[in-house]
């Protein structure tokens, strides 16, 4: 199938422990994306890759490191797990970072910080 | 700074009723928009892109018009189902590249 996977779907921990969120896409998109949505169900950017190179990188907590080995893989790292860190973690892929392309997503990751 | 608002929060309507959602944004310089559609505890799920030189688009018994002058898009959905029941978020792609994403309408459509 031709998709964005996430794993994985849920991870439950304690606070101040570091945990990480990988994202493959076999669409052949250049661009990827990680998107939060919060409790209030509010999505958010948090960070852009294209070519492995990053091009958006909001007002993020430096706990959070993305890290893009290649372009069809970006992983999120979060460092130091807070209570507000829980949310649903959404991976997305475009072809281009600009212009009239689609983003399709990823099933999400729902992170639950005990 | 762009922002995206959605009216209604939550809408509920019989089996079979035509439906609009609205969909506003405060800067018209956009490269497209674009509506999605989330089930509980589920991803997003692409339904229409509108161009930002289209002004509408149409899939089965959904159609979404984009008026970019005046900020605004809807999402029309006609003679809604229960399985129309969802959230649907509307997004505008911005210059660089990242979707501005408004809050959702939480649609239940009762049978």
């Amino acid at each position: 199938d031709t998709a964005v996977s996430q794993t994985p779907k849920y991870l439950v921990t304690q606070m101040g422990n570091d945990k990480s969120i990988k994202c493959e896409q076999n669409l052949g998109h250049d661009t990827m994306y990680w998107y939060k949505q919060d409790s209030k169900k509010f999505l958010k950017i948090m960070f852009s890759y294209n070519n492995k190179e990053l091009i958006i990188n909001e007002t993020v907590p430096n706990r959070f490191s993305p890290k893009s080995p290649d372009k069809a893989h970006l992983n999120l790292h979060i460092n130091s797990l807070e209570l507000g860190d829980s949310a649903v973690y959404f991976c997305a892929s475009s072809q281009g970072s600009a212009g009239a392309n689609v983003l399709t997503f990823g099933a999400g990751s729902r992170l639950t910080v005990l | 700074k762009q922002e995206v608002t959605q009216i209604p929060a939550a809408l509920s309507v019989p089996e079979g009723e035509n439906l609009v959602l609205n969909c506003s944004f405060t800067d018209s310089a956009i490269y497209n928009l674009q509506w999605f559609r989330q089930d509980p505890g589920k991803g997003l799920t692409s339904l229409l892109l509108i161009q930002s030189s289209q002004r509408e688009q149409t899939s089965g018994r959904l159609n979404a018009s984009l008026d970019k002058s005046s900020g605004r898009s809807t999402l029309y959905i006609a003679a809604s189902q229960p399985g129309d029941s969802a959230t649907y978020l509307c997004a505008v792609r911005g210059s660089q590249g990242n979707l501005i994403f408004g809050k959702g309408t939480k649609l239940s459509v009762k049978p």
